[in-house]
C-alpha cells in the first residue's frame, strides 16, 4: 500500500527553526509537495522538489532524499502566522498526490 | 494565476434538502478538478476525481449517488449533496489542476478553491 507518514503535532518557539520531516513508500514517484493549511482555510503551495537535494525558498526550504524515501521542510526565524498544518503530498506513478495526514506546527511567543 | 473559486463560503441547510458547491479554475482551463471533505482537525480526505465531459471517479466509501458531480467544462465542476443529513456537516474543498506528463510532474500541483463550511441542521 501507499503510506506518508510526518509527526502529528510540533511546537516551537517564535524566532527559531523547525524541521518537519515526511517519509512515504508511493507506487512511484513523481514528485513531492509541501502545503501550508491555516485552521478553517483552505491549502496553499509551498514548494515541489523532484529531484534530490535543498530548494530554498526564503525563510521556507524544503529537502528530498528520494532513495531514503524521505522529505523535509524546514522553517527558519518562525512567526506566529507560521502557525498552521503542513500537508507532506507524493505524486505517484499515476500523477495522483497521496496526502500525508499533515502536522499541526504550534508557535509560541 | 492560477486562482480557484468556490461557492458558496458557507451554507446551512436543512436536513433531507440538497446543497450545490460550485467550483471554478478563473485564469487557467482544469483538466482534471478534485474534490475534497475536511473534518474538524482531521485531515483532507478525497471524495472523488473528476476529468472535464467524463463521469467523476469516487473514493472507496464515497457514495456517488448522494455526492453528484458535474464537470461540464474546463473551468467548472459542481458537488451537490443530496439529502443532506447532519453528519454531512463539514469542509468541502474543491481544487484543480493543468496536469500534463509533458509539462513534467510540477504542473501537477493542485491549486485550491478557498472552501464550503457546509453546516446540516
Amino acid at each position: 500500500g501507499q503510506n506518508i507518514d510526518q509527526p502529528t503535532e510540533m511546537t516551537a518557539t517564535e524566532g527559531a527553526i523547525v524541521q518537519i520531516n515526511c517519509t512515504y513508500q508511493t507506487s512511484g514517484f513523481n514528485g513531492l509537495f509541501w502545503y501550508q493549511q491555516h485552521a478553517g482555510e483552505a491549502p496553499t503551495f509551498l514548494s515541489y522538489n523532484v529531484l534530490d537535494g535543498l530548494e530554498e525558498k526564503g525563510r521556507f526550504s524544503s529537502f528530498l532524499s528520494r532513495s531514503k524515501g524521505y522529505s523535509y521542510l524546514l522553517l527558519k526565524e518562525l512567526q506566529m502566522k507560521d502557525s498552521a498544518s503542513y500537508l507532506c503530498a507524493v505524486l505517484d506513478s499515476n500523477y495522483q498526490l497521496i496526502w500525508g495526514a499533515g502536522t499541526k506546527l504550534i508557535i509560541k511567543p | 494565476g492560477a486562482v480557484v473559486s468556490q461557492h458558496p463560503s458557507r451554507v446551512i441547510c436543512k436536513s433531507g434538502t440538497s446543497v450545490k458547491i460550485e467550483c471554478r479554475s478563473l485564469d487557467f482551463q482544469a483538466t482534471t478538478m478534485f474534490w475534497y471533505r475536511q473534518f474538524p482537525k482531521q485531515s483532507l480526505m478525497l471524495m472523488a476525481t473528476s476529468n472535464e465531459g467524463s463521469k467523476a471517479t469516487y473514493e472507496q466509501g464515497v457514495e456517488k449517488d448522494k455526492f453528484l458531480i458535474n464537470h461540464a467544462s474546463l473551468t467548472l465542476s459542481t458537488l451537490t449533496v443530496t439529502s443532506a443529513h447532519p453528519e454531512d456537516s463539514s469542509f468541502y474543498i474543491c481544487s484543480a489542476r493543468v496536469g500534463s506528463g509533458l509539462a513534467g510532474g510540477m504542473s501537477y500541483e493542485q491549486y485550491f478553491g478557498p472552501g464550503t463550511r457546509l453546516t446540516v441542521t
